[in-house]
Parts: C-alpha cells; sequence; structure tokens
C-alpha cells in the first residue's frame, strides 16, 4: 500500500519563523510534489522534484525553497514564516510514467500568527 | 486563458440524478488526464484516469475531446457517498509529470 507521509497534521508558528514541511514516500516514486489549498483557490503547485536534487518551480514559489536529498524524501521551507502561508499544505508522489496515479499525504494544516 | 478551468459549482442534486462536470484544458501538449475526489479535509484521491476513447467505471464515465480540449465526467444514480469535491487534473505538457489541478467542483447529493 502506497503511503506517503506528512510530518505533521498541525501548525502553529511565528511570524518570521523558519518553518520545515517533511513529506515522505515508500514506493521509491521519481516525482514529488508540494501543493498549497486555499479555499476559491484549489490546489496551487508551489515546487516539483522529478528526481534527487532536481527541482522546478511551480506556480506560486516565492517565499518557499525546497530539499530533495533523497529519493523518497522532499521537504518544503518557509524561510521567514508570514501570516499569508497560512494554509493546507499538501505533498504527493507519482512514478513519473505517463497515466499514472498521484499519492497525496494527509496534509498539514499550518497557521503563522 | 488560464491552464485549466473548472465548473465551480456547487452542483445540489437529489439521490439518483445524473451530473455532469465539465473541465477545459489550455496546454495542447497535455498527455494525462485524470479526475480526483476530495472528501472534506481529507486528501484527493484518484477517482479514474481519462482516456481518449473515453472510460466508464460502473457509475462514472469520463470523456476526453482534444479538439476542443476539454475533459467531461458524468455520474449516473448519484449516491449520498458521492458528495464530495471532484478535481480535474492533467499532466503538464512541459515538465516531466507536473501535474496541474483545477480548483474542483463540490457536488453535494441530498436525500
Amino acid at each position: 500500500d502506497v503511503k506517503v507521509t506528512q510530518s505533521s497534521r498541525y501548525l502553529v508558528k511565528r511570524t518570521g519563523e523558519k518553518v520545515f514541511l517533511e513529506c515522505v514516500q515508500d514506493m521509491d516514486h521519481e516525482n514529488m510534489f508540494w501543493y498549497r489549498q486555499d479555499p476559491g483557490l484549489g490546489l496551487r503547485l508551489i515546487y516539483f522534484s522529478y528526481d534527487v536534487k532536481m527541482k522546478e518551480k511551480g506556480d506560486i514559489p516565492e517565499g518557499y525553497s525546497v530539499s530533495r536529498e533523497k529519493k523518497e524524501r522532499f521537504s518544503l521551507i518557509l524561510e521567514s514564516a508570514s501570516t499569508n502561508q497560512t494554509s493546507m499544505y499538501l505533498c504527493a508522489s507519482s512514478p513519473g510514467e505517463p497515466d499514472t496515479e498521484a499519492f497525496f499525504g494527509q496534509g498539514t494544516r499550518l497557521t503563522v500568527v | 486563458r488560464k491552464e485549466v478551468e473548472q465548473d465551480p459549482g456547487p452542483f445540489n442534486v437529489p439521490e439518483g440524478a445524473t451530473v455532469a462536470f465539465n473541465c477545459t484544458y489550455s496546454n495542447s501538449a497535455s498527455q494525462s488526464f485524470f479526475w480526483y475526489r476530495q472528501d472534506c479535509r481529507k486528501e484527493p484521491k484518484l477517482l479514474m484516469s481519462v482516456y481518449s476513447s473515453g472510460n466508464e467505471d460502473g457509475r462514472f464515465t469520463a470523456q476526453l475531446n482534444r479538439a476542443s480540449q476539454y475533459i467531461s465526467l458524468l455520474i449516473r444514480d448519484s449516491k449520498l457517498s458521492d458528495s464530495a469535491t471532484y478535481l480535474c487534473v492533467f499532466e503538464s505538457g512541459g515538465s516531466q509529470g507536473n501535474l496541474i489541478f483545477g480548483k474542483g467542483t463540490k457536488l453535494s447529493v441530498k436525500p
């Protein structure tokens, strides 16, 4: 059974803090994604990685960075958290072949105060 | 034109009704298309892939129209358990496996 695990379900951080969101997948998937989901805006891609140490900016990369040092782990970093980064963050992974399913983690609800 | 546009909903339908959602995409190089389902406070999960010839899974039928660049999802004989948000998804033609999501259409099936 494919599993994508996000390190926290709920996080509360202060403005200006450096925040790490961790995501681990156990299916040897090539691709990993970070999205944020906000009411009325849907899922928006922050960053995408198709291989270890490879990354591509998504639609809204500003204020975020990512790290993929190992295939199974994809970290999202908020260098200096701001209140407009309060959101639901969803990590996903997929094999990277056409027509294959992406699997999501359970999400991290981040509140920046 | 936005990369993907989806019927905003919400769709409120009685049990047993047939309901259809559409989703248009702008990237003609896209090769893979999907419908995902997201329950309240849960992560999205794959409902079905969408193939060029159209495909059916029980009460659900998905279709792809490449000429007009849209996909559709038809749900027949709606059940209460079909209440969820339905997301259309396509693979961006540029990057390897980059997935673009629509904003989702909320469906509520009432008794």
